[in-house]
């Protein structure tokens, strides 16, 4: 089925561990993103992506870093792990200035122990 | 200032009755877009409406309709004819511009009661 695909759902790291939490999307979707979730806070954004080969930051970017290779793939990069991570991660896409807004993956729920 | 304001953190609605979630917003920019999202207990977000800065008719999908009073800047959410499988968070969003970025509220959770 089409879609964003994440992996993993679930996942528990140590302090300073590193992970990389997969996003791939077959809808030839030029914006990709990464989000997360926490209780009370709604969603804020972590990376995005205009196309291959570009990225920026959103709002909450440390501790995080990205890479956009293909049009298909947004792997977001834990680099050290810490308790202020736990959440729960969405990876979403859409075509540039599309009124059907984002297609969402299914999250990606990060315990950090 | 928050770009999205969702100042309802739980409602309450009885089944086959209307609610009416709320929705503030806040931008300069006169090209925006508007959107619901719902997120049932399973934890996925769900596209459910969509209203452009532009658009001079509220929109409409199904049960769900969305006020736009634009003036006042609000966007609200009109759920019809509650039903036991519209108990979920809803979130509000807004897109700028031209841009892609999303500014997410806070969330309404709602729960219907039978």
């Amino acid at each position: 089925n089409a879609g964003v695909t994440q992996t993993p759902k679930f996942q528990v790291l140590k302090t300073g561990q590193s992970m990389t939490l997969q996003c791939a999307q077959d809808m030839n979707h030029e914006y990709m993103s990464w989000y997360r979730q926490d209780p009370g806070m709604g969603l804020r954004l972590i990376h995005y992506s205009v196309g291959a080969g570009i990225t920026d930051q959103g709002e909450v970017p440390n501790g995080y870093n990205v890479s956009r290779s293909t049009t298909e793939d947004f792997p977001l990069r834990l680099l050290s792990a810490a308790p202020s991570q736990t959440s729960v991660y969405f990876c979403a896409s859409s075509y540039w200035g599309g009124t059907g807004g984002y297609t969402f993956g299914s999250g990606t729920r990060l315990t950090v122990v | 200032a928050q770009k999205i304001t969702q100042t309802q953190p739980g409602m309450f609605v009885q089944e086959k009755e209307a609610v009416t979630l709320d929705c503030t917003y806040d931008t300069s920019d006169p090209s925006y877009g508007l959107f619901w999202y719902k997120q049932p207990s399973s934890g996925e977000m769900i596209f459910l409406i969509y209203q452009g800065s532009y658009d001079q008719q509220n929109a409409t999908e199904g049960r769900y309709s969305l006020n736009f009073q634009k003036a006042r800047k609000s966007a609200n959410l009109v759920i019809s004819a509650s039903q036991l499988g519209d108990s979920a968070m809803y979130f509000c969003a807004m897109r700028e511009g031209a841009g892609n970025q999303f500014y997410f509220g806070t969330g309404t959770s709602l729960t219907v009661i039978p």
